[in-house]
């Protein structure tokens, strides 16, 4: 059975701070990773990531997929109380369906 | 151009009725599915579809049916509800089931079966 595993559940920062949020995974016949941001509402994408190495940049947001490891980390720079979110990794395998883990709720501080 | 549309945004049932939940998308995707979200539990999926008349079970199926008549519209049934159906439901949609798909959540109908 297909299985993302998020570290850690939840982390409480001040802003200004850097956050590394880790994502673990086991699927079979692996094809993509992809990272959402969750507000209050419906989870919005982030960056995906097929191969290993690469890292994908965005602002101050930047991730980077390991897959020797079977695992990514998705990093924050600066952080703002705006990046306050459930932070949501998804796995898509073989059976072509997207597997979720289980969030990191990032709250960052004034 | 609307994106990923769902209605209601609220629902509360009672134990044993029935509803539909609707998820519509304006972009001419192939793929649909929708998730239930429960607290600590991340996204689970129920069911989906890689296009009109074609759908699959997900993870967490039992007790909600689905169709998919057109491409456009992908509605969700539940078939008695129950007080575990309580949660917050999202559909999604993409380009396709290949590789290079990215999904677009609608925003989510959160339902309360009492």
């Amino acid at each position: 059975e297909d299985k993302v595993v998020q570290s850690p559940l939840s982390l409480v920062v001040h802003e200004g701070d850097t956050v590394t949020l880790n994502c673990s995974y086991e699927v079979t016949n692996f094809r993509s990773l992809l990272w959402y941001k969750q507000e209050k509402k419906a989870p919005t994408f982030l960056f995906m990531l097929t191969s290993s190495g690469i890292e994908k940049k965005s602002g101050r947001l930047s991730s980077i997929l390991d897959k020797k490891e079977l695992s990514s980390i998705l990093n924050i720079t600066a952080t703002q109380t705006g990046d306050s979110a459930i932070y949501l990794c998804a796995v898509e395998g073989g059976s072509e369906k997207l597997v979720f883990g289980k969030g990191t709720k990032l709250t960052v501080n004034p | 151009n609307a994106g990923v549309t769902q209605t209601p945004k609220f629902q509360v049932l009672k134990t044993g009725q029935s509803m539909t939940l609707q998820c519509a998308q304006d972009m001419n995707h192939e793929y649909m599915s929708w998730y239930r979200q429960d607290p600590g539990m991340g996204l689970r999926l129920i069911h989906y579809s890689v296009g009109a008349g074609i759908t699959d079970q997900g993870e967490v199926p039992n007790g909600y049916n689905v169709s998919r008549s057109t491409t456009e519209d992908f509605p969700l049934r539940l078939l008695s509800a129950a007080p575990s159906q309580t949660s917050v439901y999202f559909c999604a949609s993409s380009y396709s089931r290949d590789r290079s798909y990215e999904q677009y959540f609608g925003p989510g109908t959160r339902l309360t079966v009492t």
